[in-house]
């Protein structure tokens, strides 16, 4: 199947720092990426959508100025956490999808500390 | 997206098929079935997907009923790494409407 990687892998990082996480796909051309978030124990929770070259939509709930989402080209998306707060300790992961009806593929994930 | 209903956990002895429901009742007609895993600490894995017919690949098999809803999702010799959160979700087929909405998930659980 396609690959998507995501990198940090994890991070830790102080309180009000801002920290970026990258999402690329590795061999399509992803029109659509999706990022989630899931706390422990609990299920994926859905953030944003974000299509190459127009701005993110996001979900109801979610702070599009503290998740800020750039999906620049065809293979990158990048969400920034910014002032991180200790809640904002969680798995983030991006998806990615080719094209109409196409499936889509998940990152590893990248694992946020906030101290 | 239409609701998912799957039991929260399930047992299985390796080397045994794994049977896997989901009920999906208000599954609209343009609405795909689609299965992922997810291994502790991983991204979720894609298994599966369907509209209406029966499906297989070299993972798993998935069995739509004829009204479209529910399904199973077949593991036909489950081994131990076979042990995740497994996800049905449906949801357009279309990209730019395909967000996937995840549930709580079955966690099947593969004894020895």
């Amino acid at each position: 199947g396609a690959v998507v990687s995501q990198h940090p892998s994890w991070v830790i990082c102080k309180s009000g720092t801002s920290v970026k996480i990258e999402c690329r796909s590795l061999d399509f051309q992803a029109t659509t990426m999706f990022w989630y978030r899931q706390f422990p124990k609990q299920s994926l929770m859905l953030m944003a959508t974000s299509n190459e070259g127009s701005k993110a939509t996001y979900e109801q709930g979610v702070e599009k100025d503290k998740f800020l989402i750039n999906h620049a080209s065809l293979t990158l998306s990048t969400l920034t956490v910014t002032s991180a707060h200790p809640e904002d300790s969680s798995f983030y992961i991006c998806s990615a999808s080719g094209g109409i009806g196409d499936t889509q593929y998940f990152g590893p994930g990248t694992r946020l500390t906030v101290l | 997206d239409a609701k998912t209903t799957q039991p929260p956990s399930m047992d299985c002895a390796e080397g045994r098929a794994a049977n896997l429901p989901c009920n999906h009742s208000t599954i609209s007609g343009n609405e795909y079935v689609y299965w992922y895993r997810q291994i502790h600490s991983q991204g979720p894995q894609y298994i599966i997907h369907g509209l209406k017919n029966n499906e297989t690949n070299e993972m798993a098999s998935l069995i739509i009923t004829e009204d479209r809803k529910s399904s199973t999702l077949i593991l036909p010799h489950a081994t131990l790494r076979d042990t995740a959160v497994y996800y049905c979700i449906v949801r357009v087929g279309n990209t730019n409407a395909g967000k996937s909405t995840f549930g709580d998930g079955t966690t099947l659980t593969v004894k020895p």
